[in-house]
């Protein structure tokens, strides 16, 4: 089944102590991205990916970090988490940013 | 900055009715605008895109109206069912760049049909 995963689904951690949110596609997409889910503000990018080992910055960047060393994972990481980043995260990937997006089922995270 | 603006934020219908949601951007290099559907629990899916080469696109009771010269986009249900009830996202990008291209979305708007 052609899918994005995310794992953990839920997270609740603490301010500070770093977490990995992992994010895999078996669709052999090229194009891969992060975005937050508030409400109000809609799907705000974090992250995108062109391709392997091409990251770019999207519009809400600071105090996040990808890495794409491989073609279909691109984790998110938070080296300091703080409370402002309690979120909905979701990954997508797609053939290419103006294709079909394919989203995860999303990541509640909440940093105390 | 937000590139891409949507309103309204929240939209209640009445079953059988027509809800309009509408977006407008600010790049004029955008040329591909999707809608994406989200339930409850779950991630965004694409509903319908559209492409400036026409003013309107549609598909079953969905319909994309657009209007390049006020930089205007917007969706409309016909015949709104309770099975509608999500959140609706407008989005923006460049077509066929592949350097730099991402995806901007708007803010959402949670659709509510009442039976």
């Amino acid at each position: 089944e052609a899918q994005v995963t995310q794992n953990p689904r839920y997270l609740i951690t603490v301010t500070g102590k770093k977490l990995t949110v992992t994010c895999s596609q078996n669709m052999n997409h090229e194009y891969m991205s992060w975005y937050r889910q508030d409400p109000g503000l809609g799907l705000r990018q974090i992250y995108y990916s062109m391709n392997v080992e091409v990251t770019d910055k999207g519009d809400v960047p600071e105090g996040y970090k990808v890495s794409r060393k491989e073609k279909r994972n691109f984790p998110l990481i938070l080296e300091s988490p703080s409370p402002n980043q309690t979120s909905l995260y979701f990954c997508a990937s797609g053939l290419v940013a103006y294709a079909e997006q394919f989203f995860g089922p999303g990541t509640r995270l909440t940093v105390l | 900055q937000q590139q891409v603006k949507q309103s309204p934020q929240s939209l209640i219908v009445q079953k059988g009715g027509i809800s309009i949601i509408n977006c407008a951007y600010e790049n004029t290099a955008f040329d591909y605008f999707p809608w994406y559907q989200q339930f409850p629990g779950k991630g965004p899916a694409l509903l319908i895109a559209i492409r400036p080469d026409v003013s309107e696109k549609k598909e079953g009771r969905f319909t994309i109206s657009f209007n390049k010269s006020a930089k205007q986009f917007s969706l409309h249900i016909m015949d709104s069912q309770p099975g509608d009830s999500a959140t609706y996202f407008c989005a923006a990008s460049r077509y066929g760049e592949t350097s730099g291209s991402r995806l901007t979305f708007g803010e959402g708007t949670q659709l509510t049909v009442n039976p």
